[in-house]
Formats: structure tokens, C-alpha cells, sequence
């Protein structure tokens, strides 16, 4: 079990540009879930899979994000013509669906937008 | 108003002592809550949950849950300089996940 681990952990880019994040869950796990952190405040959901099914979106997540699992193991998420106030951190988690399915986090992606 | 309130702190107290740390909601409907500890720029990492009202207890920490109140608590006890870090109450309904601010704890020596 290596945990879930986020790709890049770092990303700088510039207005305008879109940018992709990549997500490995834990391996046996079948949900997946995207949340936003900006500075002094908890993540917030903004999406989820089971398997390769994107079952929940949050308001937060505009139409300039999108995400995909398409195998059902990793995922990606995008966003175009990325806005300073996309700047974030991006976590990931992962989780086995059951009565408690608790979410394990990964280290994040750190996002500015120029 | 947030679903979910706690203190932002920061929280300061020396080492050994007992810290209590606390978050209320307004939502009902939240049936597992949790505490994660996030160390700065790392992602959150799960220290325990509970499902019903009433108290559990793992090592030094214990969380403590009273849903008549939508009040919890996590304590720590003979904190140590490593427990520094910020640590978020967690609310479950369904799938998702809803936190607080978290409060940002220092231990000093």
C-alpha cells in the first residue's frame, strides 16, 4: 500500500492556460473524490467517482473543470483558462465503499495562477 | 452560516499539556465525523472517526461526539511538539465530506 499520490505536486502557470492533475487512488479502493484547498480554510468537495461513473459534482466545480476516471484507477483533472482564482491546493482522495469509507488523502497539487 | 465552525486558532500551549479542540454543525443529516491532522503543505491525514455519540479513544487522543448538541471534540493528551500542525474536524453525509477551517495547533517546548 503506497497511499494515493498526486502529479505534479507543484504546478505554476500563467492566466489563460489550462493545466492537468493527475490522481493514483489506493489500489483496491473504487471511489475516488477531488476537494480544493485555499489558504486557511478546509478542502472543499467538488467531485466524485465510483469506479469510472462520475457520480456528484459540486456548484463549485464551473464548467472550465473536468474530470475523468476512465478506467476506473486514475483520474484527471482539468481545468482551461485557469483564473489567478483557481489558485489552490488540489487533493485527492480514495476510499473502498462501505459503512465507515473513510477517505485517505494524497499530498495534493499546489496550483498559481499568474 | 457554515454547515461546519471551529476555531482557527492558533492554538499555543506548552508541552504535556491537554488540548481541546472543537467544532459544531448545523446539518443533521452528518452521520461519521473525523479528525484529520495536516501538516503544512502535506495533505490531510486521517486520525480518527466516530459514528454515534460518545467518547473514543486511541493512544493520547480521544474524540468525543454529542449529536443532541452537534458539538465535537478531539483531546489530546501529554502533547508533544510533533502533534503541531493544523487539524480539521471532518462531517460525512453520503459520500461527501464537509470540514471545518481547521484549527492550527502549536506545541512549544
Amino acid at each position: 500500500d503506497t497511499g494515493v499520490s498526486q502529479d505534479p505536486r507543484h504546478k505554476i502557470t500563467k492566466r489563460g492556460q489550462n493545466v492537468t492533475f493527475r490522481c493514483d487512488p489506493i489500489s483496491e479502493h473504487n471511489r475516488l473524490y477531488w476537494y480544493r484547498q485555499t489558504l486557511g480554510q478546509g478542502p472543499e468537495f467538488l467531485t466524485y467517482f465510483q469506479n469510472e461513473a462520475q457520480l456528484e459534482k459540486s456548484r463549485l466545480l464551473s464548467d472550465r473543470f473536468s474530470a475523468e476516471r476512465p478506467k476506473g484507477s486514475f483520474s484527471t483533472l482539468e481545468i482551461q483558462r485557469t483564473e489567478q482564482g483557481d489558485s489552490a491546493m488540489y487533493l485527492c482522495a480514495s476510499s473502498l465503499v462501505g459503512t465507515v469509507e473513510t477517505q485517505y488523502f494524497g499530498p495534493g497539487t499546489r496550483l498559481l495562477v499568474l | 452560516q457554515k454547515e461546519v465552525e471551529q476555531d482557527p486558532g492558533p492554538l499555543s500551549v506548552p508541552e504535556g499539556a491537554i488540548v481541546s479542540l472543537n467544532c459544531t454543525y448545523s446539518n443533521s443529516a452528518f452521520q461519521y465525523f473525523m479528525w484529520y491532522r495536516q501538516y503544512s503543505r502535506k495533505g490531510p491525514e486521517l486520525l480518527m472517526y466516530t459514528y454515534s455519540s460518545g467518547n473514543k479513544e486511541d493512544g493520547r487522543f480521544t474524540a468525543q461526539v454529542d449529536k443532541s448538541s452537534k458539538y465535537i471534540s478531539l483531546f489530546i493528551r501529554d502533547s508533544q511538539p510533533s502533534d503541531s500542525a493544523t487539524y480539521l474536524c471532518a462531517m460525512r453525509q453520503a459520500s461527501k465530506l464537509t470540514f471545518g477551517t481547521g484549527t492550527r495547533l502549536q506545541v512549544t517546548l
